[in-house]
């Protein structure tokens, strides 16, 4: 079945690259996301990538895609104390209308 | 104000009640879900709607049930409520846009004594 896999923490120094790893089994997923949850608050959409592409960055985020070993990463430069919060990897699910989430990633940033 | 919104925030209840959680959007989108968050486990889908007439059951739905009484509106009812229901529910609305971002409600903590 379809599986999404991370590891649960992850901490880095104020300034310094956090870089959060993801692995999936669909190999048919046509787009993959990246969720950011903050305390107390429910997922949003941080940023997403179409499955033909490599790589997109936007802003301090670059999202890496290698579709061969099914790995998703995410990398936060510069990262700040508000940069603290849960990291959700996320697949389209087969049939287009699911959304599989991992586990999901908490990130510790310490000043 | 917020686009998708879940009432109560936190309930306390006990083993055997009849619970609903309920989800209200402004977003105008046709499609909502339930999910369920544990800690360690990430979101499980516990059913989604696609309009008023169409419910589908998603990972986890035993012991579930749902109300899509408009295209607003999503409720997600347990009918006798046990422990192990204990967790964060989330509902979810999305456009069905062909990367189908969903946005979440603030979540309503349960704890079933």
């Amino acid at each position: 079945g379809e599986d999404v896999e991370q590891s649960l923490f992850l901490s880095v120094r104020e300034g310094d690259s956090s870089v959060i790893n993801c692995t999936y089994t669909d190999s048919s997923s046509t787009y993959l996301y990246w969720y950011k949850q903050e305390p107390g608050a429910g997922l949003q959409l941080l940023t997403y990538i179409f499955s033909n592409m490599d790589m997109k960055q936007d802003q301090r985020l670059t999202v890496l895609l290698n579709k061969k070993d099914k790995h998703l990463s995410l990398r936060i430069a510069d990262t700040q104390t508000g940069d603290s919060a849960i990291y959700f990897c996320a697949e389209k699910g087969t049939g287009g209308f699911k959304t599989i989430f991992g586990a999901g990633t908490r990130l510790f940033v310490k000043a | 104000d917020a686009d998708v919104t879940q009432t109560p925030r936190n309930r306390i209840t006990k083993t055997g009640k009849r619970i609903m959680l309920e989800c209200s959007q402004t977003k105008g989108h046709d499609r909502m879900y339930w999910y369920r968050q544990d800690p360690g486990l990430g979101l499980q889908l516990i059913y989604y709607s696609f309009d008023v007439k169409d419910i589908n059951k998603g990972e986890i739905s035993d012991g579930y049930s749902v109300s899509r009484q408009a295209q607003a509106k999503f409720s997600l009812s347990l009918e006798s409520a046990i422990p192990n229901q204990t967790a964060l529910y989330f509902c979810a609305t999305a456009t069905g846009s062909s990367y189908n971002e969903q946005f979440f409600g603030p979540g309503t903590r349960l704890t079933v004594l």
